[in-house]
């Protein structure tokens, strides 16, 4: 089946370490996006990437990192710089960006503990 | 000011009612508009796509989009208590989309 996976599902994390939440699809899409959701706030951009080796920070980038060496992989790392980093978060892709629809994985939760 | 604002409601309405869903926006520059359904713990589902200003129906929902008053609108009618979600609104930019922070809607049995 085509869509996008992320794992895990639910990551527990302590203080002061990093965590890498992972992000495949099997769409051939180009363009690939990080988001994250907090309540009352609907979804943010955190980092997108419109092609191989190219990213671009979103609205809120500090304490969070990316990589995309692979068309259909797209990581985020959480680091420990990120002061509030319990969320849901989300990874999307599309075929491009501008008007082209962007589809959802599952999601990923974590909390800091 | 926010680019994108959506009521959060929480809206409760009963089965078989008509829904009706707002957004407004400050970019004229948008010109795709986009409606997801969030089930609970789960990530967006595309539900209404519409480019430019009018009308679009599929069942029992229709997207509106308003150019000139900068708002969009989804009607849901004849309600399920399987429509209850938080429903996002979304619109286009370079960047990917911008999204409302969502209304979550519970239609009761």
């Amino acid at each position: 089946d085509g869509g996008i996976t992320q794992s895990p599902k639910y990551l527990f994390r302590k203080e002061g370490q990093n965590v890498t939440l992972s992000c495949e699809q099997n769409l051939n899409h180009d363009a690939m996006y990080w988001y994250r959701q907090d309540p009352g706030q609907g979804l943010r951009l955190i980092y997108y990437s419109q092609i191989v080796n190219d990213f671009q920070k979103g609205d809120i980038a500090e304490g969070y990192s990316v990589s995309r060496e692979k068309k259909e992989s797209f990581p985020l790392t959480v680091t420990s710089a990120q002061k509030n980093p319990t969320a849901f978060y989300l990874c999307a892709s599309s075929r491009g960006t501008g008007g082209n629809t962007i589809y959802f994985g599952e999601g990923s939760w974590l909390t800091v503990v | 000011q926010k680019e994108v604002e959506q009521d959060p409601g929480p809206l409760s309405v009963p089965e078989g009612a008509i829904v009706s869903l707002n957004c407004t926006y400050s970019n004229s520059a948008f010109q795709y508009f986009m409606w997801y359904r969030q089930y609970s713990r789960k990530g967006p589902e595309l539900l209404m796509y519409t480019y430019s200003s009018g009308n679009k129906e599929d069942g029992r929902f229709t997207a509106q989009v308003d150019k000139s008053s900068k708002y969009i609108s989804l009607f849901i009618r004849d309600s399920q208590p399987s429509d209850s979600a938080t429903y996002l609104c979304a619109m286009s930019s370079v960047r990917g989309l911008i999204f409302g922070t969502g209304t979550l809607l519970a239609v009761q049995p």
